[in-house]
């Protein structure tokens, strides 16, 4: 049971470039998340979803896209990468929103804008 | 939104019991008590929860104080492997996305 799968692990991107942070999860999990971690600091909530074709924001969302086409895969999209963007990602699943479902953490993409 | 205070650092040997304290003073009746724990370099990992009875896992103890203003995470035993940032958080019954997770508190596991 692989759990939430995150990919890639590590990138680099320069300040304009575009890239999709990939999150797939295979246990049939109803809700889907995107946290960003930065040195010293908690999670923070970019985007949510809780089940496919319905996403909304959390408390950072600008600069972020999301979509959710199946239950398995939530990628987060980075337009236009900025150096305030330089964090680690991390996708979240759980199995049902409405309720108190634990939830299950990937182990993260720490991105690098320069 | 309810928030929880935590110690910023605390230390534990191999093989004792620890207490992680949080307080909560503004907790609502519907607030259940969420523990999440983040080792190095991996993603935050749930440890227990609960909403006004003491609770059990196979991972850890979670007691609450009577008035539910406060609670500990209990590790019977602790080990290396126990020793990261610890989260003690506030959730409503349902909305995962209102979990807040605030800066924590990192433990360290002395050999």
């Amino acid at each position: 049971n692989a759990g939430v799968t995150q990919t890639p692990k590590f990138q680099v991107l320069k300040t304009g470039q575009s890239m999709t942070l990939q999150c797939a999860q295979d246990m049939n999990h109803e809700y889907m998340s995107w946290y960003r971690q930065d040195p010293g600091m908690g999670l923070r909530l970019i985007h949510y979803s809780v089940g496919a074709g319905i996403t909304d924001q959390g408390e950072v969302p600008n600069g972020y896209n999301v979509s959710r086409s199946t239950t398995e895969d939530f990628p987060l999209r980075l337009l236009s990468a900025a150096p305030s963007q330089t964090s680690v990602y991390f996708c979240a699943s759980s199995y049902s929103h409405t309720y108190n479902s634990p939830l299950h953490f990937g182990n993260g993409t720490r991105l690098t804008v320069t | 939104d309810a928030k929880t205070t935590q110690p910023n650092s605390m230390e534990s040997n191999e093989e004792e019991p620890v207490h992680l304290p949080c307080n909560h003073s503004t907790i609502s009746g519907t607030d259940y008590i969420h523990w999440y724990r983040q080792l190095p370099s991996q993603g935050p990992e749930y440890v227990i929860h609960g909403l006004t009875s003491n609770v059990n896992n196979r991972m850890a103890s979670l007691a609450i104080a009577e008035d539910r203003k406060s609670s500990t995470l209990i590790l019977h035993r602790a080990t290396l492997r126990d020793a990261a940032v610890y989260y003690c958080i506030l959730g409503p019954q349902g909305g995962s996305e209102k979990l807040v997770f605030g800066k924590g508190m990192k433990l360290t596991v002395n050999p």
